[in-house]
């Protein structure tokens, strides 16, 4: 099984719908990540959350929010979906000293 | 904020040649520079990483060097193979990743038969 899942793996939506993104982690890691990819922009980090309790914005925050429900999930929220949210979302894990970051294998969405 | 500057956008090399990436940096103080590799349909996976206290770091056919000075690092793949095809990524951290990672644009490499 997958260390690091996420849930959809597609979406389509419509603007203006609330959407959530799920990631679920089996490494016992303590740190989380949220990251999105555009075509030929890289990836950039949206929030990323230390533990339960420590939740921090990333570069582009606006019009997400996350939530930590426990040591292994870290869901990303997009209250108001519009067009230009469309893109490739990774979540990712990192244990405590480590630096490598797991990646999990990504949620396409589309809002129409 | 970081900034993470990285060429060519697309390589294509023949089998069996070497491939180069390069990258700079903008934040004097950004002391972890990882390399990841993006296959289709997956999420990116760390290859090799390399700390500011480091100038090169080796495994099998991949290296990377780091100039400080000139805030640039490099990635160098030798004798290309067809899997070697994919996407990469260059990153930098002034903590480690902790805090998470400023990602360059990408380089697409091909491997030409």
């Amino acid at each position: 099984d997958a260390d690091v899942t996420q849930t959809p793996r597609n979406r389509i939506t419509k603007t203006g719908k609330r959407i959530m993104l799920e990631c679920s982690q089996t490494k016992g890691h303590d740190r989380m990540y949220w990251y999105r990819q555009d075509p030929g922009l890289g990836l950039r980090l949206i929030y990323y959350s230390f533990d339960v309790k420590d939740i921090n914005k990333g570069e582009i925050s606006d019009g997400y929010s996350v939530s930590r429900q426990a040591q292994a999930k870290f869901s990303l929220s997009l209250e108001s979906a519009i067009p230009n949210q469309t893109a490739l979302y990774f979540c990712a894990t990192s244990g405590p000293g480590a630096n490598e970051q797991f990646f999990g294998p990504g949620t396409r969405l589309t809002v129409l | 904020g970081e900034n993470v500057e990285q060429h060519p956008s697309t390589l294509s090399v023949q089998e069996g040649d070497s491939a180069v990436i390069k990258c700079t940096y903008s934040d004097s103080a950004s002391n972890y520079f990882p390399w990841y590799k993006q296959e289709l349909g997956k999420g990116p996976q760390l290859i090799i990483d390399i700390r500011s206290n480091v100038g090169e770091k080796k495994d099998q056919r991949i290296a990377v060097t780091l100039n400080k000075t000139a805030k640039h690092f490099s990635l160098h793949i030798t004798e290309t193979q067809p899997e070697d095809s994919a996407v990469y990524f260059c990153a930098a951290s002034n903590g480690g990743g902790a805090d998470g990672l400023t990602f360059g644009k990408g380089t697409h490499l091909i491997i030409q038969p």
